[in-house]
């Protein structure tokens, strides 16, 4: 069965330190893979996808299909990072390839 | 644009009743989405869309209706609500819903049944 693990659902960091948010899934299939951020009074929005292999403020995601891991990097933390973040991969059900979401990590960078 | 906009933001409903969570989009996506969040838990699709006249269920259901008489709107419709469908429901729409898609989500509709 589909399933995506955020093993954290607190973490706290210095600004400056560097911040790993930690994902992995369980699918047959190769999934597409997505982070969604939710910062305080905004709105779900996209922060990035594999298949771009894009750096979006400052952040980057390594997959690894051996492990099925797509974990979230940032070298330095910065303040405005504080946010809840949800790992989703994309993955077959009912036919259709939808979103499914993990349980969220709340990401709280100190001053 | 105004996006995803979901209306009502709050809703407390008495066991039994029913209520209809609005959702409209205009940027002419085809996919819509709605899902609902627990405290404590991801997402979890309740119905989707992918055009005017389709619908489909996602991974929870059960207690939902949903319609989609046109491209803007994608009402969901709670009949008989039970305390376990108090949650945080989410509106989303996508383009095309290709695998590369964002999907842009509504500011959510916090729903309470007592």
């Amino acid at each position: 069965a589909q399933r995506v693990t955020q093993p954290e659902k607190l973490l706290s960091v210095f600004k400056g330190a560097p911040v790993e948010l930690k994902c992995n899934y369980s699918y047959s299939g190769s999934p597409e893979l997505f982070w969604y951020v939710q910062y305080s009074r905004q709105r779900l929005q996209l922060l990035l996808r594999h298949i771009s292999r894009e750096s979006i403020k400052g952040f980057t995601a390594d997959l690894n299909k051996g492990e099925t891991s797509f974990h979230l990097k940032k070298p330095f933390a910065q303040e405005e990072d504080s946010a809840m973040y949800y790992c989703a991969p994309k993955m077959q059900q009912t036919g259709a390839n939808n979103l499914f979401f993990g349980t969220g990590t709340r990401l709280t960078v100190i001053p | 644009n105004a996006g995803v906009t979901q209306t009502p933001k709050f809703r407390i409903l008495k066991i039994g009743q029913s209520m209809t969570l609005q959702c409209t989009q205009d940027m002419n996506h085809n996919y819509m989405y709605w899902y609902r969040q627990d405290p404590g838990m991801g997402l979890k699709l309740i119905y989707y869309s992918v055009g005017a006249g389709i619908t489909d269920k996602g991974e929870v259901p059960n207690g939902y209706n949903v319609s989609r008489s046109t491209t803007e709107d994608f009402p969901l419709r709670l009949e008989l609500a039970a305390p376990s469908q108090t949650s945080v429901y989410f509106c989303a729409s996508t383009q095309s819903g290709g695998t590369t898609d964002t999907q842009y989500f509504g500011p959510g509709t916090r729903l309470t049944v007592l």
